[in-house]
């Protein structure tokens, strides 16, 4: 079955700084999601990667997708507190028609002022 | 994309009874999806709803610990039963995804086995 590996597992960042999560897949990827979860609550949907080399930015994040590698990084420029919260990558398997996530072990994101 | 609406919440349960979490969406989805996440941990998929047919369970996930009833496109429960405080869990569901916007996950129910 598939794995994937976050690092770090918790971050402690001071605002307005740059950081990098990375989550790295034990199986070829077939795409990767990002999402944000705020403590005991819901998913926040960030961004979907559907093929290698892809690159996607929103506000100021940046996410990217290393088919190759099996990695997917995920950039936040100038943190704000609004980012704190955990991380979760999600990767479909490839069964056609049955796409289900399995998901990253999360990196919790904490915003120091 | 979709819109989900969870309940309940949160619930704080005695052990050896059931709870049922509901998942309402706005719009008609083929699947629906439900998610454990225990503390500090990592989300899990339970099992895969599909209106019209038996729910298929990941490994380590049985029927009769986790009825799923998806009686129409817009809706899914999940039975967590007989319940100890293992089960203590954020419980999620979640449905396939639409465009670009990814698989869209409802609010969570957090529960509490006393």
């Amino acid at each position: 079955s598939q794995e994937l590996e976050q690092s770090p597992q918790s971050l402690i960042v001071q605002e307005g700084k740059n950081l990098t999560i990375n989550c790295t897949s034990s199986k070829t990827l077939y795409g990767l999601y990002w999402y944000k979860q705020k403590y005991g609550e819901g998913l926040i949907f960030l961004m979907m990667l559907q093929k290698g080399g892809e690159e996607k930015s929103h506000e100021k994040i940046t996410a990217k997708l290393d088919e190759k590698k099996q990695q997917s990084s995920l950039h936040i420029t100038a943190s704000q507190p609004s980012h704190a919260g955990t991380y979760l990558c999600g990767a479909p398997s490839p069964n056609f028609g049955n796409e289900k996530l399995t998901f990253g072990t999360g990196t919790r994101l904490t915003i120091i002022p | 994309s979709a819109v989900i609406s969870q309940k309940p919440s949160r619930d704080i349960c005695q052990r050896g009874t059931s709870l049922t979490i509901q998942c309402q969406v706005d719009s008609q989805v083929t699947m629906m999806f439900w998610y454990r996440q225990q503390p500090g941990q990592s989300l899990t998929l339970i099992a895969t709803a599909n209106q019209g047919s038996e729910a298929t369970y990941e490994s380590g996930f049985v029927i009769d610990k986790f009825p799923i009833s998806r009686p129409n496109l817009t809706f899914s429960t999940l039975t967590v039963s007989n319940m100890s405080p293992e089960d203590s869990s954020i419980y999620l569901c979640s449905v396939d995804r639409t465009d670009s916007y990814g698989y869209t996950f409802g609010s969570g129910t957090r529960l509490t086995v006393v």
